[in-house]
């Protein structure tokens, strides 16, 4: 079955370095998505991309969807404590199929 | 708050107990799921429900019976639960792309 590969696993950056979490699928996807949980909360949407080479921005988030339609990342810039979370990608595949998510990426910002 | 909510937010049970959690979600949205969240498996799908249809079961031990009376109402039964069932359980809804999650219910098995 699909399986979605998100790494690194954990990041810990200095309060204004960048951070990116890269996301890999075994299938080609019709769509990825984006959530944040918050430590101690839920997954909140952030983003959907669905077209091959896509590239959106969100303030100081970028999201890009690769070429083949495979592959995602997410790229914050000059990092914040509100940044603090773990982030996941979920690919999505033509049909009625769920959501496949990855095992998120947890960030933690040092001030 | 996304308008979905989850009941209780907490739970501590014994293996013998037999308990309910409660989802209801207020945005009119077709499909409603159950994921386990923990440590080894961060989201980890149970069960989908479409139009208060079953459509996926992700080999989930009969310990946990899902039941959707409608649309808006999910529940999850649990009986004989083990230690190893202890996590965080996500209630979600959607009604095409975007998947609205609830705060879920902290769940302790003793």
């Amino acid at each position: 079955g699909q399986q979605v590969m998100q790494i690194p696993q954990y990041q810990h950056v200095q309060e204004g370095e960048d951070f990116t979490t890269y996301c890999n699928s075994s299938t080609t996807l019709s769509n990825i998505q984006w959530y944040k949980q918050r430590p101690g909360g839920h997954p909140v949407f952030l983003i959907q991309l669905v077209k091959s080479g896509e590239v959106k921005k969100q303030k100081r988030l970028t999201f890009q969807f690769g070429e083949a339609k495979k592959n995602s990342s997410l790229h914050i810039t000059a990092t914040q404590t509100t940044d603090v979370g773990t982030y996941f990608c979920a690919g999505g595949d033509s049909g009625n199929t769920p959501l496949v998510f990855g095992k998120g990426t947890r960030l933690s910002v040092i001030a | 708050e996304t308008g979905v909510t989850q009941t209780p937010r907490h739970l501590v049970m014994g293996m013998t107990n037999k308990k309910s959690l409660k989802c209801e979600q207020h945005l009119g949205h077709n499909a409603m799921y159950w994921y386990k969240q923990s440590a080894k498996k961060p989201l980890e799908l149970m069960f989908v429900y479409n139009f208060k249809e079953q459509t996926e079961n992700n080999s989930v031990p009969s310990r946990f019976s899902p039941e959707c009376p409608n649309s808006s109402h999910l529940f999850l039964h649990l009986h004989t639960l083990q230690p190893e069932d202890s996590a965080l359980y996500l209630c979600a809804s959607s009604q095409a792309t975007e998947q609205f999650f609830g705060p879920g219910t902290r769940l302790t098995v003793l």
